[in-house]
């Protein structure tokens, strides 16, 4: 039973297209979060959600917006795809609470290639 | 400056050899540190973690953290062809309901059998 998952795996489109990245997680934790891994395999955090409140939002064009439904889900749609935005996506979530430190728990990556 | 810093590799190294992977951090409000696993095609997966300066075991892996110099160390002993993955170091500072992990670009890992 997978942990954090992510769909779909693979995306190939156009640019100038929008996309969406749906990720669940059935580990009970409050926290999710959206990284960018780029071709030189470098992790940045894109934004972090805490009960279904946005925490951290790093500087992401306005063409990324997150949505997190519910503590379970957490979702990445991206408008007017750019070729700079070729990168696997990885869906994390983690545990935060008073007097814990959140292990984080990836999802698989979703890999975007914009043509 | 990358907040944590990483020599990307790759390293290469015989099966049975003793692996040393490094970092630098410039983030004084760093309160945790952490080893991460990736493996190709696949998410991250923690190694180890720790907050203080000194050495922390966990079978063939040794995690070291220097906070006088912001140098943080990841040792691999009698190494595997499975151990053949990247290594990221991170940094982690939190408060609260808010937790942000901070990545190196990793290290490249190849063990020949």
């Amino acid at each position: 039973d997978t942990a954090v998952s992510q769909t779909p795996k693979y995306l190939v489109t156009q640019m100038g297209n929008d996309k969406s990245i749906k990720c669940e997680q059935n580990l009970g934790h409050d926290t999710m979060y959206w990284y960018k891994q780029d071709s030189k395999k470098f992790l940045k955090i894109m934004f972090s959600y805490n009960n279904k409140e946005l925490i951290i939002n790093e500087t992401v064009p306005n063409r990324f917006s997150p949505k997190s439904p519910d503590k379970a889900h957490l979702n990445l749609h991206i408008n007017s795809l750019e070729l700079g935005d070729s990168a696997v996506y990885f869906c994390a979530s983690s545990q935060v609470s008073a007097g814990r430190t959140g292990e984080l728990f990836f999802g698989e990556g979703s890999r975007l290639t914009v043509l | 400056q990358k907040e944590v810093e990483q020599d990307p590799g790759p390293l290469s190294v015989p099966e049975g050899a003793i692996v040393s992977l490094n970092c630098t951090y410039s983030n004084s409000a760093f309160q945790y540190f952490m080893w991460y696993r990736q493996y190709s095609r696949k998410g991250p997966e923690l190694l180890m973690y720790t907050y203080s300066s000194g050495n922390k075991e966990d079978g063939r892996f040794t995690a070291q953290v220097d906070k006088s110099s912001k140098y943080i160390s990841l040792f691999i002993r009698d190494s595997q062809p499975s151990d053949s993955a990247t290594y990221l170091c991170a940094g982690l500072t939190r408060s609260g309901g808010y937790q942000k992990v901070t990545f190196g670009i990793g290290t490249k890992l190849q063990v020949i059998p």
